[in-house]
């Protein structure tokens, strides 16, 4: 079936816009995470979704990030006056059920990603 | 919070040898470690994963071996190929952490020598 797709791919933002990255997870998955990746680096988590409920949202490095999931499917991250230490790579990734519970279940899918380059 | 770090950063073998990469994590807690193979501009794809009640995976060319008392892990790839060459992630997390998140070690750069 189809995976996780993101839109849009590329972002070229000019500082101080906003920006609304969109996630239409794996359908039926239960967990919706973001995770954001700098240039060499490792996935880094930024907030976490069980359903609609937003469980964690410790990673959000300010409060100009702000993640929805209003109907419990696609989740949008919206980044609000953008800055330049923002330019990375925005992955989601989604997972069958809870986190934890074993069986293959928590495997944590991941989109394409949007590239967001802050100039 | 988990920090778990890989090592090396970088890795150059030749076609046929074999290839390992190690990982240490911090929270006693983690119990699920999967393992991510991404290609240039594209998405992390698992490749393997391993639950802190087995100490050893394995699948084909690919294994995984977990020890939990000294909280480190490792992949080997044997009969490494060209295509293998990619940017590996290993990952902790698990329900028991209270954060249901993985935590992402820094990768490291495989590459192959035809």
């Amino acid at each position: 079936g189809a995976g996780v797709s993101q839109s849009p791919r590329y972002k070229v933002a000019k500082r101080g816009q906003d920006v609304a990255l969109r996630c239409d997870p794996i359908s039926g998955h239960v967990s919706l995470f973001w995770y954001q990746q700098a240039l060499g680096q490792g996935p880094e988590f930024l907030t976490y979704f069980q359903n609609e409920a937003q469980l964690d949202k410790s990673g959000l490095p300010s409060d100009r990030f702000f993640a929805e999931r209003p109907e419990g499917s696609v989740s949008t991250l919206k980044i609000q006056r953008t800055q330049q230490e923002d330019s990375a790579v925005y992955l989601c990734a989604s997972s069958l059920g809870l986190a934890g519970t074993g069986g293959g279940q928590e495997t944590q899918y991941f989109g394409p990603g949007t590239r967001l380059l802050v100039l | 919070g988990e920090n778990v770090e890989q090592h090396p950063s970088t890795l150059s073998v030749q076609e046929g040898d074999s290839a390992v990469i190690k990982c240490t994590y911090s929270d006693s807690a983690s119990n699920y470690f999967p393992w991510y193979k991404q290609e240039l501009g594209k998405r992390p794809q698992l490749i393997i994963d391993i639950r802190s009640n087995v100490g050893e995976k394995k699948d084909q060319r690919i294994a995984v071996t977990l020890n939990k008392t000294a909280k480190h892990f490792s992949l080997h790839i044997t009969e490494t190929q060209p295509e293998d060459s990619a940017v590996y992630f290993c990952a902790g997390g698990g329900m028991d952490t209270g954060r249901r998140a993985l935590t992402f070690g820094s990768g490291t750069r495989l590459q192959v020598q035809p």
